[in-house]
């Protein structure tokens, strides 16, 4: 059983462009949550999808966006990229938000030049 | 808002006991979680607690007091591989973490 997966691993964009980062979530897991991770710092929340709605955001500007598919895979848009989104961006999933647990993914690392 | 402190770094030897301890300042409280990251991979859950008290996995166990926002991390018999960063998260209802800044646990020979 696979667990949750994310892609690319790594990605280097320059200030201003765009991004878009893939998560598909563990068999089974519906909710899918979105954190970022700056050097030093805990995984800070973003947002969270359950059935392709966003259900909580968490203080992040509208530049970041997210999707998620049917097949309960999501995407994380980040648009007009800072330097200050260089970070690792990790994905979770749980079955539902009954759920204690969370499961992540090993992460994007983004960095912006 | 909602804020949760823990120590940044703690050293022990191998075969050790360790205890991380995290207070937090929140709102909607549902229970406190901890994680383990070794450098820079997925973060993996240890445990949560929802209720006060002990909850036992093996070689770690973590505490909760509500009364006094205030839960700890007790790791025993401490191994090479228990270095890593260590996260206490406050849960929600939908069960999305709000994050320490982590502590960063290194283990000697």
């Amino acid at each position: 059983d696979a667990g949750v997966t994310q892609s690319p691993t790594h990605l280097i964009k320059t200030r201003g462009q765009q991004v878009t980062l893939r998560c598909s979530p563990k068999s089974g897991h519906d909710t899918v949550s979105w954190y970022q991770q700056a050097l030093g710092q805990g995984p800070q929340f973003i947002f969270q999808y359950y059935e392709e709605e966003e259900r909580q955001r968490g203080n992040f500007p509208d530049r970041f966006s997210g999707h998620q598919f049917p097949n309960y895979s999501s995407e994380l848009n980040v648009n007009a990229l800072l330097l200050g989104d260089s970070a690792l961006y990790l994905c979770a999933s749980s079955p539902d938000s009954a759920y204690n647990e969370q499961f992540f993914g090993p992460g994007t690392r983004l960095t912006v030049l | 808002g909602q804020s949760l402190e823990q120590p940044s770094e703690v050293t022990a030897v191998e075969g050790a006991i360790v205890q991380i301890n995290c207070t937090y300042q929140t709102s909607g409280f549902y229970g406190l979680s901890w994680y383990q990251q070794h450098d820079g991979g997925a973060p993996t859950f240890l445990s949560y607690n929802g209720l006060d008290g002990l909850e036992e996995t093996g070689r770690f166990s973590s505490f909760l007091s509500r009364s006094d926002s205030y839960g700890y991390l007790l790791l025993q018999e401490l191994q090479m591989k228990d270095s890593a960063s260590y996260f206490c998260a406050v849960r929600d209802e939908y069960s999305t973490l709000t994050f320490g800044k982590g502590t960063m646990l290194l283990v000697s020979p």
